[in-house]
């Protein structure tokens, strides 16, 4: 597409409950990020794919987190048992490659508002 | 570390000129990248800087310094649509992920 989509874009969900996040990265991206932004707060790195590989999935809260990429393309970020702490807006971002680089600019999707009631 | 330091917020007047400031400690990134986010909406990419010094885009530059573990962003002439989030950013030789600041919350006012 011409853009990273996202969806839901506002997830209202009872602590306890599974919440499935989805991306759609711009086509022809290789790498894609996902990274949680509370409010005030700046960009918490979760994790990285490239391709459908997740090199590094340090930055996953904890284990109630999981994420796939599925032909390269998008992405599903899963949290179950859903916690109040949980609740702040999933943004997903892909570029062409990996690496920090200026041919590698990362272009975000609007992200996902969740709350955890 | 990756500690990225900015300030929290700042407030100027339509038409004049702001700086964001930037500091970080690492031992060393590949460059460093600014992102301006308004309120609600997804970070857009500003600029980037690979070597020292200034670059400049329009109404926008961005300075670097990779000895000091400086940067900044300088706004001119500013206009209301400018308000937004500023975020600094940059990832280590051969990380894959970009660091970000907290973000700089700039509020321009008529």
């Amino acid at each position: 597409g011409a853009g990273v989509s996202q969806s839901p874009s506002n997830k209202v969900t009872e602590k306890g409950k599974d919440v499935e996040l989805r991306c759609d990265p711009i086509s022809g991206h290789t790498a894609l990020y996902w990274y949680r932004q509370s409010l005030g707060q700046g960009l918490e790195f979760l994790i990285y794919f490239q391709g459908n590989s997740a090199p590094d999935k340090s930055g996953l809260p904890s284990d109630r987190f999981s994420a796939e990429r599925t032909g390269g393309s998008v992405s599903t970020l899963t949290i179950q048992r859903t916690q109040q702490e949980d609740s702040a807006v999933y943004l997903c971002a892909s570029s062409l490659r990996g690496g920090g680089s200026g041919a590698n600019v990362l272009t975000f999707g609007a992200g996902s508002r969740l709350t955890v009631l | 570390g990756q500690n990225i330091d900015q300030p929290t917020e700042m407030t100027a007047t339509e038409g004049a000129i702001v700086q964001i400031n930037c500091t970080y400690q690492t031992s060393g990134f590949n460059g460093l990248f600014w992102y301006q986010q308004h309120a609600g909406e997804a970070p857009t990419f500003l600029s980037y800087n690979v070597l020292d010094g200034l670059e400049e885009k329009g109404r926008f530059s961005s300075f670097l310094s990779r000895s000091k573990g400086y940067s900044y962003l300088l706004l001119k002439e500013l206009q209301m649509k400018d308000s937004a989030s500023y975020l600094c950013a940059g990832s280590p030789p051969g990380d894959y992920k970009l660091s970000f600041g907290a973000g700089t919350t700039v509020t321009v006012r008529a």
